[in-house]
């Protein structure tokens, strides 16, 4: 059974850089399937935000509201891929979900890690 | 981007309720929307894509449906397990966005 882990600091300081990572096992980035991998984001009693995704071979999308400030990449050989958010402030607050979307069932997240909660604070 | 409408942002219903909660969005986005349920502390469990598709293991007695740019997710008859947020989500285009939610609490 496939299973997403996300880890990372728990508090990042102002104007400092977010950085977690999400490892996967039970199965492998690498899939005949389509599937992306992507990072979702929840401030504290708030609703969903989808961040960005990437394809095993390093193809790249992005929200453009955090575009500029956020880059995500993938470690074939290690199973697992990584998130930066550059710039942070308190609104960035949030639990951060990793999660597996398959283009093959409507770009549906079906798999998702437990959840990190990153706090923005000095 | 898309925006996505869900009503009510909350409910209060009893165990064998049958429960109702509307996802509008602001353009076509053909099938493409998928229905979520998340528990206090849990992430999102994915229920239904393209707008009726079950998930396996999923109770039959979620379904979705649409009509145009609205979906509908209902559940027949609420177990004590079904108190959670749903959001519905559409991935017609990037970025994929997500309703703001639907709390189904206990009567």
């Amino acid at each position: 059974q496939l299973q997403l882990q996300e880890s990372g600091p728990g508090l990042v300081k102002p104007s400092e850089t977010l950085s977690l990572t999400c490892a996967v096992s039970g199965g492998s980035i690498i899939s005949s399937r389509s599937y992306y991998w992507g990072w979702i984001r929840q401030p504290p009693g708030k609703g969903l935000e989808w961040i960005a995704n990437i394809y095993h071979s390093g193809t790249t999308y992005y929200n453009p509201s955090l575009e500029s400030r956020v880059t995500i990449s993938v470690d074939t050989s290690k199973n697992q891929f990584s998130l930066k958010l550059n710039s942070v402030t308190a609104a960035d607050t949030a639990v951060f979900y990793c999660a597996r979307q398959d283009s093959g069932a409507w770009y549906s997240f079906d798999s998702w890690g437990q959840g990190i909660l990153v706090a923005v604070s000095s | 981007d898309i925006q996505m409408t869900q009503s009510p942002s909350s409910l209060s219903a009893s165990v064998g309720d049958r429960v109702t909660i509307t996802c509008r969005a602001s353009q076509s986005i053909s099938s493409y929307l998928n229905w979520y349920q998340q528990k206090p502390g849990k992430a999102p469990k994915l229920l239904i894509n393209g707008a009726s598709s079950l998930q396996s293991g999923v109770p039959s007695r979620f379904s979705g449906s649409e009509s145009g740019t609205d979906f509908t997710l209902t559940i027949t008859s609420l177990e004590p397990e079904d108190f959670a947020t749903y959001y519905c989500q559409q991935t017609y285009s990037t970025p994929c966005t997500f309703g703001q939610g639907t709390k189904v609490e206990i009567k």
